[in-house]
């Protein structure tokens, strides 16, 4: 079993919905959890930065950390075409070596 | 822009050769990591710098090697390269956790 699990998708969604971004991991002793957003070819960008459990909100983006069933989440509401993008969920367990999902591809169709 | 600069941006090389690739971290920033990140892959930690000693491998051969400087910027040293090498190699730096991410050096190993 994969430390991380993240469905590579691809996601297609119409403009103006809201993406549901998931995933599962096995380690107990991750603390940090976080979201990259990577465009092709393009380093990953940070957009959510969380500790523990609960809920982080920014602009159109949520992240939910549910330590307890080991699930992650981001939400993006009213989500446009420039969101399309691959997003990678990671994680640590504090000491900055930081485990990543495969990534999801998502496409916001205009 | 994260601040975090690699270069170069892309090379190729010839399996058997050596490479260098160079990071320069976020202004502040005195610990920094390397990953690689194949195609359709989310990123693999190779190992963390900390004030310019080793802090964390991963599960990558001695032939991966590197050396951060006083001024915090790094290097990665690939030697007698493989054709599996060809992946795009990201730097990261941090000071409390958050990682930001460079543009990465895309290497081809032919």
């Amino acid at each position: 079993q994969k430390e991380v699990e993240q469905d590579p998708g691809p996601l297609s969604v119409p403009e103006g919905a809201i993406v549901s971004l998931n995933c599962t991991y096995s380690n107990s002793a991750f603390q940090y959890f976080m979201w990259y957003r990577q465009y092709s070819r393009k380093g990953p960008e940070l957009l959510m930065y969380t500790y523990s459990s609960g809920n982080k909100e920014d602009g159109r983006f949520t992240a939910q950390v549910d330590k307890s069933s080991k699930y992650i989440s981001l939400f993006i509401r009213d989500s446009q075409p420039s969101d399309s993008a691959t997003y990678l969920c990671a994680m640590s367990g504090g000491d900055d070596k930081i485990i990543f999902g495969k990534g999801t591809r998502l496409h916001i169709l205009p | 822009e994260t601040g975090v600069t690699q270069s170069p941006t892309h090379l190729i090389k010839t399996r058997g050769q050596q490479v260098t690739l160079r990071c320069s971290s976020q202004s502040g920033h005195n610990t920094v990591s390397w990953y690689q990140q194949a195609l359709g892959q989310g990123p693999q930690f190779i190992f963390q710098y900390y004030r310019e000693e080793e802090n964390g491998r991963g599960n990558f051969p001695p032939r991966f090697s590197g050396l951060q400087f006083p001024n915090y910027s790094s290097e990665l040293n690939v030697n007698a390269l493989e054709l599996d090498d060809s992946a795009l190699y990201l730097c990261a730096s941090s000071l409390y956790g958050e990682a930001f991410f460079g543009q990465g050096t895309r290497l081809t190993v032919v």
